[in-house]
C-alpha cells in the first residue's frame, strides 16, 4: 500500500535561518506531489505542485522554494525564514489522474 | 474567479443532533468534489468524493454529501453527530480538465457538545 512520510513533525526556527522539510512517498511511481500551507485561522493554500522529477509549479510568490530530486521525494526549502512563514505545512500526493490526494501528517513550523 | 466557499467558519452542535456543512464552488464546469476532515495537529483524511453519477455520495464515518449542480453546492451531512466528529472539515475541488490542483475552502471547525 502507499504511504506518505513527512518530517519533522514540529520545528522551531529563528528568523533568517534556512529551512528544509522533506516528504517521501512509498508504494507508487510517478506521483503528483504537493505542498500546502495552513496558516492559523485560514484554509489550505497550495504552494507548489509537481507532476514529475524536476518539474515544479509555484502557485504563489513567496519566500519558499520546492525541489523534486527523485521521483518520490519532495522538498520544501527557504534560504532565510520570515515570521510570516510560520504555519502548518502539509505534503500530499495523488496518482497520475490527480483525482485523489493523500496527505502526510504535517509539519508545524514556528518562526521566532 | 474560481473559488471554493465554506460560509461557516465555526459550527457547534449537540451530540446526537444532525449536521450539515455547506460548500459552494465557482467554476465553469462541474469539478471533482471532495470532503476532508482534519483532527487537531494531524493531516487530512478523505471522507468522500464525487466524480460523476449519483449525486448523493456516501463516505466513511457515517457522512454523506449531495451534489446540486443548480446551486453549485456539495454539502456534507450526518444524521447524528458523535463527540469524536469534532474536527475541522474542508471542502475541496479539482477543476475538470486535468489541472491536478486541489483547491480547498477555508474550512469549518465543528464543536460537539456533550
Amino acid at each position: 500500500s502507499q504511504t506518505i512520510h513527512q518530517w519533522p513533525a514540529t520545528l522551531v526556527q529563528p528568523v533568517g535561518s534556512p529551512l528544509s522539510l522533506e516528504c517521501t512517498v512509498e508504494g507508487t511511481s510517478n506521483p503528483n506531489l504537493y505542498w500546502y500551507r495552513q496558516a492559523a485561522g485560514r484554509g489550505l493554500q497550495l504552494l507548489f505542485y509537481s507532476v514529475g522529477i524536476g518539474q515544479i509549479s509555484s502557485e504563489v510568490p513567496q519566500n519558499l522554494s520546492a525541489s523534486r530530486p527523485q521521483d518520490r521525494q519532495f522538498i520544501l526549502s527557504s534560504k532565510k525564514l520570515l515570521l510570516s512563514d510560520s504555519g502548518f505545512y502539509l505534503c500530499a500526493w495523488s496518482a497520475g489522474d490527480g483525482l485523489l490526494a493523500f496527505f502526510g501528517q504535517g509539519t508545524r513550523l514556528t518562526v521566532v | 474567479a474560481q473559488s471554493v466557499t465554506q460560509p461557516d467558519i465555526h459550527i457547534t452542535v449537540s451530540e446526537g443532533a444532525s449536521l450539515e456543512l455547506r460548500c459552494n464552488y465557482s467554476y465553469g464546469a462541474t469539478p471533482y468534489l471532495f470532503w476532508y476532515v482534519q483532527s487537531p495537529g494531524q493531516g487530512l483524511q478523505l471522507l468522500l468524493k464525487y466524480f460523476s453519477g449519483d449525486t448523493l455520495v456516501q463516505g466513511i464515518k457515517g457522512f454523506e454529501a449531495e451534489f446540486k449542480r443548480s446551486q453549485s453546492s456539495f454539502n456534507l451531512r450526518k444524521p447524528s453527530v458523535h463527540w469524536s466528529d469534532a474536527a475541522e472539515y474542508f471542502c475541496a475541488v479539482v477543476p475538470s480538465g486535468g489541472t491536478y490542483k486541489y483547491i480547498f475552502g477555508t474550512g469549518t471547525r465543528l464543536k460537539v457538545l456533550a
